[in-house]
């Protein structure tokens, strides 16, 4: 078990352009979840999956963010037309269905637009 | 909807110092609630969690009490480390998803 990865680490991109995000979760869950962070808050739930279906989506998914996860395996997490706004951490999480939702969170992805 | 409010950092103490760093939340039902650890250049960890009232949840010499009556998850340690400087989060979650309150730093110092 080599816990969750996502890929890349660091991402610096300029105004409009599109980015994807990748995370591998842990190969037994069946949910998981992206969430964004930003500087001095607590991480902001963004969606989740529980294996290819997408349950949940907060409003802080505008039009420009799609994420899928095609095979209930890995997942990828798209930016079009990114925004200065849109500079954060990208932390990608995953547990199984049943428990207390104890989640496993990725060291994150790193998003900055200049 | 579902809130975490935290006491506002940093919070810096001396070595062996006693640790509270306190939380209450607002949901609806019985929510679970932990506590999650972020060191630096580090990824969340969980710390500790409670899943119903009166719980107690402990991890490395930390504890937190789950009290309904009152809404809170205080987290305490009774003699903290230089090691344990991190961001500390307490969080709930209901049927699906987490909700994390914005954090506080624990700056300890030799």
């Amino acid at each position: 078990d080599t816990g969750v990865s996502q890929d890349p680490r660091h991402k610096i991109t300029k105004r409009g352009q599109n980015v994807t995000f990748r995370c591998d979760p842990i190969s037994e869950h069946n949910r998981l979840y992206w969430y964004r962070q930003t500087l001095g808050q607590g991480p902001e739930f963004l969606t989740y999956f529980q294996n290819e279906a997408q349950l949940e989506k907060s409003r802080l998914l505008s039009d420009r963010f799609s994420a899928e996860r095609p095979k209930g395996s890995f997942s990828t997490l798209e930016i079009q037309r990114t925004e200065q706004g849109d500079s954060a951490m990208y932390l990608c999480a995953s547990s199984p269905s049943s428990g207390a939702n104890v989640l496993t969170f990725g060291a994150g992805s790193r998003l900055t637009v200049l | 909807g579902d809130s975490v409010t935290q006491m506002e950092g940093p919070v810096t103490l001396s070595e062996e110092a006693f640790l509270t760093i306190n939380c209450t939340y607002t949901a609806t039902g019985y929510p679970s609630l932990f506590w999650y650890v972020q060191y630096p250049g580090e990824g969340l960890q969980l710390l500790l969690k409670a899943t119903k009232a009166d719980d107690k949840g402990s991890n490395k010499g930390f504890e937190a009490t789950y009290r309904k009556e009152t809404t809170s998850f205080h987290l305490e340690k009774g003699s903290v480390q230089v090691s344990d400087s991190a961001v500390y989060f307490c969080a709930l979650t209901g049927y699906s998803t987490l909700t994390f309150g914005k954090g506080t730093m624990l700056l300890v110092s030799p």
